[in-house]
Order: structure tokens, then sequence, then C-alpha cells
């Protein structure tokens, strides 16, 4: 089944201590993306990437930092967790067939993850 | 940057057809306009893509004026399980980078 899994789906963790939230793609798209979710202000980006080893940051990149070393894998890692970014977290990917092809911007979204940070 | 504005919430009633408008009057030429559906606690979910006219899918339908500066999303006869978050998406000109979404609109469908 094509699909975007991420992990892990629920976390509690105190502020400073460091996490990573995993993201895998199983349909060989290009592009990924991570995007925050907090009520009232929809779905932000944070980070995305074009490909493998091209990461750019996106709206809210602070306080985050991503890796693409792999084409399926594009975890989200907060070196230094704090409160404000207690959120639901969705990482999403695309084909990335390049600008004005259709299907190019088609995302497809893991569950979620939601964080929290106390 | 192509930035969306919609209704942040609209009401309908089981069976009737709803439209929701999303303008985007900064819209590049190659960009696509793409919606996608939310369910609480669940990611966005693809619904319809188009570039101009009209799209239908078993879904919903989408209509783009000839200017392309705004689009209609067009749900036929909804039930309560339409009831959900409902958003526009237009690249951004220059590329696809960021794909900003805007806040959505709420949709309450009641029996």
């Amino acid at each position: 089944e094509a699909q975007v899994t991420q992990n892990p789906r629920y976390l509690i963790t105190v502020t400073g201590k460091k996490l990573t939230v995993t993201c895998s793609q199983n349909m060989n798209h290009e592009y990924m993306s991570w995007y925050r979710q907090d009520p009232g202000l929809g779905l932000r980006q944070i980070y995305y990437s074009m490909n493998v080893e091209v990461t750019d940051k996106g709206d809210v990149p602070e306080g985050y930092k991503v890796s693409r070393k792999e084409k399926r894998n594009f975890p989200l890692i907060l070196e230094s967790p704090s409160p404000n970014q207690t959120s639901l977290y969705f990482c999403a990917s695309s084909p990335g067939l390049g600008q004005g092809a259709l299907g190019a911007n088609v995302l497809t979204f893991g569950a979620g993850s939601r964080l929290t940070v106390l | 940057l192509a930035k969306t504005t919609q209704p942040i919430s609209m009401d309908s009633y089981e069976g009737q057809e709803v439209n929701i408008t999303c303008s985007h009057n900064n819209i590049a030429t190659n960009d696509y306009i793409t919606w996608y559906q939310q369910f609480p606690s669940q990611g966005p979910r693809f619904i319809i893509q188009g570039y101009k006219t009209k799209v239908t899918n078993e879904v919903a339908s989408l209509f783009i004026p000839a200017d392309r500066k705004s689009s209609t999303l067009s749900l036929p006869r909804v039930s309560l399980s339409d009831t959900a978050v409902y958003y526009c998406l237009v690249g951004v000109s220059g590329g696809y980078n960021k794909l900003i979404f805007g806040a959505g609109t709420r949709l309450a469908v009641h029996p």
C-alpha cells in the first residue's frame, strides 16, 4: 500500500530533550515536506526537500532540523524542544514532477504525530 | 506568493450541494489548484486538482474561471461524513516548493 509512515504517533517529552520524528514513504517520491498544525492556524510548512541532500526552509523552520540522506526518509529533528513546539505534525510527499506538471503537488500525508513538550 | 483566501466556516444540511470558493489573485501561469479534505486528527486527503475550466471526479467538481483568480469546490449532495476542513492549495510562483496552505474552510453538515 502506498503510504507515508510517521513515528511516533504520540509523544510527551520535556523541554530540552532532543527528539526525532521519523517519516518514510514507499512511493519513490522526490518531494517531501513537514508541516505543523495548530488550532486556528491551519497547516504551516516547516521544511521541505526537493530530493536527496536538497532541503530548504518553509515558513516556520526555527527550532527544527531535517535531513534527506535517502529518498524515502525525511526525519524531523528537534534539538532542544520547547513548549511552543507542542503541536500536531504531518509529513507529506509528492511525486515532484516539476513545476506545472499535473500531479506534481498532489501531496500524500502521513497520519500525524502529536507532540507535547512539557 | 500565491496566497489563498477561503471562508472560515460553512454550514449545510444533508443532501444539499455545497460550494466553497477560494481566492488566489496571484496565481502563476503554471500553477495548478488542488483541494484537500481533512478530518480531525488525520492528515489531509487529496480531493481534486485542476488548471482551468471544470474538472469532475467521483467525489467533487472544481470550477475555475478564465482568469483563474478563484476556484470553487462543489460537493454534490453532502452527507454527515463530509463534515471536515477543506483546504485550497496553489503552487507558489516560480516553483512548487513551498506549497502554502490557507486556513481552510470548516464545513459542518447537519442532519
